[in-house]
């Protein structure tokens, strides 16, 4: 089973400023890598697949980058809206499919 | 607008069963594979089970395997879970989700989940 850590657990930003998030697989998934946003009280929304191809609908504030082992999420500019949870998942090896811990993005 | 509808959830003992179901539409349902997702109370994510579009190569996480069972209505757009032997560890918000798929060159990769329900939730306690 591929193990998909995500650090920090939480991160506290002030609206406006850059996010970076960060996922780590326990073996190489290539570009196998999905990111999630969710937001409390709400089901999970893509956001990007392929470790770097946002979804539809995704804002161009959010990327990803990244491949083998390391991946990141990039908020450029922090709005109101972006600040949830955000999980990590692989789908190169499975099953099992497995998430990250998640990253909780609060306010400062 | 693609739509899934979770129902079937509720309070069972442990031991019990459930049988959710997921109403799909908004897409061409028989052409997906899905899956079904859940989220423990104040918990993170975890893949439960995976069925490809035409009902075959069930997948199921090691903390179901045995227990339920996966089944899909490619003639009425539903999606179920059969959940047996319920544990209370199994309480949860499960999701029904629709399972990604890219391409890159000659290559698909797949599944991620592009499109999820609102979930119901399942508590099992005595």
């Amino acid at each position: 089973e591929i193990v998909m850590t995500q650090s920090p657990a939480t991160l506290s930003v002030s609206p406006g400023e850059r996010a970076t998030l960060s996922c780590r697989a326990s073996q190489s998934v290539g570009s196998n890598l999905a990111w999630y946003q969710q937001k409390p009280g709400q089901a999970p929304r893509l956001l990007i697949y392929g470790a770097s191809t946002r979804a539809t609908g995704v804002p161009a504030r959010f990327s990803g980058s990244g491949s083998g082992t390391e991946f990141t999420l990039t908020i450029s500019s922090l709005q109101s809206e972006d600040f949830a949870v955000y999980y990590c998942q692989q789908f190169k090896n499975w099953p099992p499919l497995t998430f990250g811990g998640g990253t909780k993005v609060e306010m400062k | 607008e693609v739509q899934l509808l979770e129902s079937g959830g509720g309070l069972v003992q442990p031991g019990g069963s459930l049988r959710l179901s997921c109403a799909a539409s908004g897409f061409t349902f028989r052409n997906y594979h899905m899956n079904w997702v859940r989220q423990a109370p104040g918990k993170g994510l975890e893949w439960v089970s995976f069925i490809a579009d035409d009902g075959s190569g069930p997948h199921f996480a090691d903390s179901v395997k045995g227990r339920f069972i996966i089944s899909r209505d490619n003639s009425n757009n539903r999606l179920f879970l059969q959940m047996d032997s319920l544990r209370v560890e199994d309480t949860a918000t499960y999701y029904c989700a629709r399972a990604g798929v890219f391409t890159r060159g000659n290559y698909r990769f797949w599944p991620f989940f592009d499109q999820w329900g609102q979930g119901t939730l399942v508590a099992v306690s005595s």
